[in-house]
């Protein structure tokens, strides 16, 4: 069965430092595979998708299909960066979506 | 206004009742979710629909039913076997592509 798995519940960083929230999946194929972002009272949002190889709000996240790994990352980190942040996985040929169990990050001043 | 919209945003109920959640999109999307978001758990998958009339279990269905009668319109019912109803559902959905999920605000159920 496919599996998304964050082993950090709760990741606390200074404010310069640098973040990177772990991903990791389970899945026989190639999977599609999304960061989003909770920020408090906000709705979850897409911050980014594998596919795209895209840096938003200075995050970035390589598809590493040897260690089967998705792992978030951002250079230097700033306060407004603390949210809940889930990884998720989308199973190709279905519409099959599937999340992890989040990461909280906060940034320390 | 485009979006997705759940409905209510506080539910109560009492051990042994089913409730319905709303959920309705006018998004134009095909596929719909729903999902349980726990403390230390994440978001895990109830039930998902991607067409009309056509829907499947997800990873904790046990306990819930779901219909789709409509594009727009995904109720969840969370019946009196669901063991453990008192959470957090969000509704979701998917369009062509599958490139990005929108969320609803979510409903918070409270079985008493």
């Amino acid at each position: 069965a496919q599996r998304v798995t964050q082993p950090e519940k709760l990741l606390s960083v200074f404010k310069g430092a640098p973040v990177e929230l772990k991903c990791n999946y389970s899945y026989s194929g190639s999977p599609e595979l999304f960061w989003y972002v909770q920020y408090s009272r906000q709705r979850l949002q897409l911050l980014l998708r594998h596919i795209s190889r895209e840096s938003i709000k200075g995050f970035t996240a390589d598809l590493n299909k040897g260690e089967t790994s998705f792992h978030l990352k951002k250079p230097f980190a700033q306060e407004e960066d603390s949210a809940m942040y889930y990884c998720a996985l989308s199973v190709p040929g279905t519409y099959k979506y599937i999340f992890g169990t989040g990461t909280r990050l906060k940034v320390l001043a | 206004d485009g979006g997705i919209t759940q409905s209510p945003k506080y539910l109560f109920r009492k051990e042994g009742q089913n409730v319905t959640l709303s959920c309705e999109q006018n998004l134009n999307h095909d596929a719909m979710y729903w999902y349980r978001q726990d403390p230390g758990q994440g978001l895990r998958l109830i039930y998902y629909s991607q067409i009309v009339n056509d829907f499947q279990k997800g990873d904790i269905a046990e306990g819930y039913s779901v219909s789709r009668e409509k594009k727009e319109s995904f109720p969840l019912t969370v019946t009196s076997a669901q063991k453990n109803p008192t959470a957090f559902y969000l509704c979701a959905s998917i369009g062509q592509g599958k490139t990005e999920a929108f969320f609803g605000q979510g409903t918070r159920l409270t079985v008493v």
